[in-house]
């Protein structure tokens, strides 16, 4: 089975800097997603970790240690878009099979 | 990357009734998914298309009610059988070129029944 948690709900001011956690139990844990979707809007993909350590893309990094079964996504110089839910998704397949399971996102209200 | 067009975006309907949704991706995936997310709830899956096979269904989840077809590696629809209030929501369409690549989205169906 998977299990995932992340906050319900963070807010932060603009130009800031945010981190968004997301914890998972999986089996067959492979990798970790992270998408942001706009109200209304279908998720749209923002990262994807495989290996330990820090991936950074812009102003959006995301962090993975597979030891501990967490992640993070870092935003940084924050905007008023990105208000947004983040979702945090992990793969957990065996050989032949592909599975994504999402946590129940974390809703980000950026004030200015 | 891949661009997948859905459609409808949004339709009402009338109980008991059924709803096709379609989904067409601009280039071959391998992997074709349906998800529902339900009102300030996150993304759970229906089923894996398969194509030229039957679809893969997670638990609480059945052919008859939520029958799929993918005739080829670009094209899959959803039917939502028999419907009552309980399955207003959003249904999304995604695909991955491979296995373990990321997924894209379609832009969703806002169904709601009355």
């Amino acid at each position: 089975g998977q299990n995932i948690d992340q906050p319900t709900e963070m807010t932060a001011t603009e130009g800031a800097i945010v981190q968004i956690n997301c914890t998972y139990q999986t089996s067959g844990f492979n990798g970790l997603f992270w998408y942001q979707q706009h109200a209304g809007e279908a998720p749209t993909f923002l990262s994807y970790n495989v290996l330990d350590g820090l991936e950074e893309k812009g102003r959006f990094s995301s962090f993975l240690s597979r030891s501990k079964g967490y992640s993070y996504l870092l935003l940084k110089e924050l905007q008023m878009k990105d208000s947004a839910s983040y979702l945090c998704a992990s793969t957990g397949s065996g050989a032949g099979s592909y599975q994504l399971t999402f946590g129940k996102g974390t809703k980000l209200s950026v004030i200015p | 990357s891949a661009v997948i067009s859905q459609k409808p975006s949004r339709d009402i309907c009338q109980r008991g009734t059924s709803l096709t949704i379609q989904c067409q991706v601009d280039s071959q995936v391998t992997m074709m998914f349906w998800y529902r997310q339900q009102p300030g709830q996150s993304l759970t899956l229906i089923a894996t298309a398969n194509q030229g096979s039957e679809a893969t269904y997670e638990s609480g989840f059945v052919i008859d009610k939520f029958p799929i077809s993918r005739p080829n590696l670009t094209f899959s629809t959803l039917t939502v059988s028999n419907m009552s209030p309980e399955d207003s929501s959003i249904y999304l369409c995604s695909a991955a070129a491979e296995t373990n690549e990321k997924l894209f989205f379609g832009s969703g169906t806002q169904l709601s029944v009355l």
